[in-house]
């Protein structure tokens, strides 16, 4: 059974640093795109960034651009996201997602985790 | 980017009515639209993609359409369950965009 759990979530002021990490398990995590997407409080749903299964293609939402990261750790099964130069609308819970897998190109999310709460606020 | 407009906000129904929730795409994007549902404090669940196919263990109730560039989520006997936020999301062009949403409520 597929699982993703999220962690590193809490609050930050603005300019501060946060790394979030998404654990997976129940699937071969090297076969597939991953992503984080974020939904404000009271919010809908935004995509952040997703990233190849091999690591070398990376895409962000522009708003993010030059301030966070996507990366992951194929031996730990984990995706990660570093975030930088954090801004009070950066608030949301994050969410880890499942994309395709390698080879495909239709990027819709089947599988998500719980999500994990950053608050940017001073 | 792509813009995508859901319609309406809110649609109140009753538990056995039907619903037709509605997403509209600012440009072509094939077919490439999902829906998901999500309900207060979880996450969103994948419903439809490729505007019309169900995901794995989704009810046959739930079925997705398009007519145009207007993508149609229909539900046809809405069960207490079904209740939440119905989001739709284009993954033709980057960058990915969700509608904002449709809450179905009673």
């Amino acid at each position: 059974e597929v699982h993703l759990v999220e962690s590193g979530g809490g609050l930050v002021q603005p300019g501060g640093s946060l790394r979030l990490s998404c654990e997976a398990t129940g699937f071969i995590f090297i076969d597939y795109w991953m992503a984080w997407v974020r939904q404000a409080p009271g919010k809908g749903l935004e995509w952040v960034a997703n990233i190849k299964p091999d690591g070398s293609e990376k895409f962000y939402v522009d708003s993010v651009k030059g301030r966070f990261t996507v990366s992951r750790d194929t031996a730990k099964n984990s995706l990660y996201l570093q975030m930088n130069s954090l801004r009070v609308e950066d608030t949301a819970l994050y969410f880890c997602a499942r994309g395709p897998g390698s080879g495909s190109y239709y990027y819709y999310f089947d599988y998500w985790g719980q999500g994990a709460l950053v608050t940017v606020s001073s | 980017e792509v813009v995508v407009t859901q319609s309406p906000a809110t649609l109140s129904v009753s538990p056995g009515e039907g619903a037709t929730l509605s997403c509209r795409a600012s440009q072509s994007i094939i077919g490439n639209l999902a829906w998901y549902q999500q309900k207060p404090g979880q996450a969103p669940r994948l419903l439809i993609y490729g505007t019309s196919t169900r995901a794995t263990g989704i009810p046959a109730r739930f079925s997705g359409s398009v007519s145009g560039t207007e993508f149609t989520l229909t539900i046809s006997s809405l069960q207490s369950e079904d209740f939440a936020v119905y989001y739709c999301q284009q993954y033709n062009k980057w960058p990915l965009t969700f509608g904002g949403g449709t809450k179905v409520e009673i």
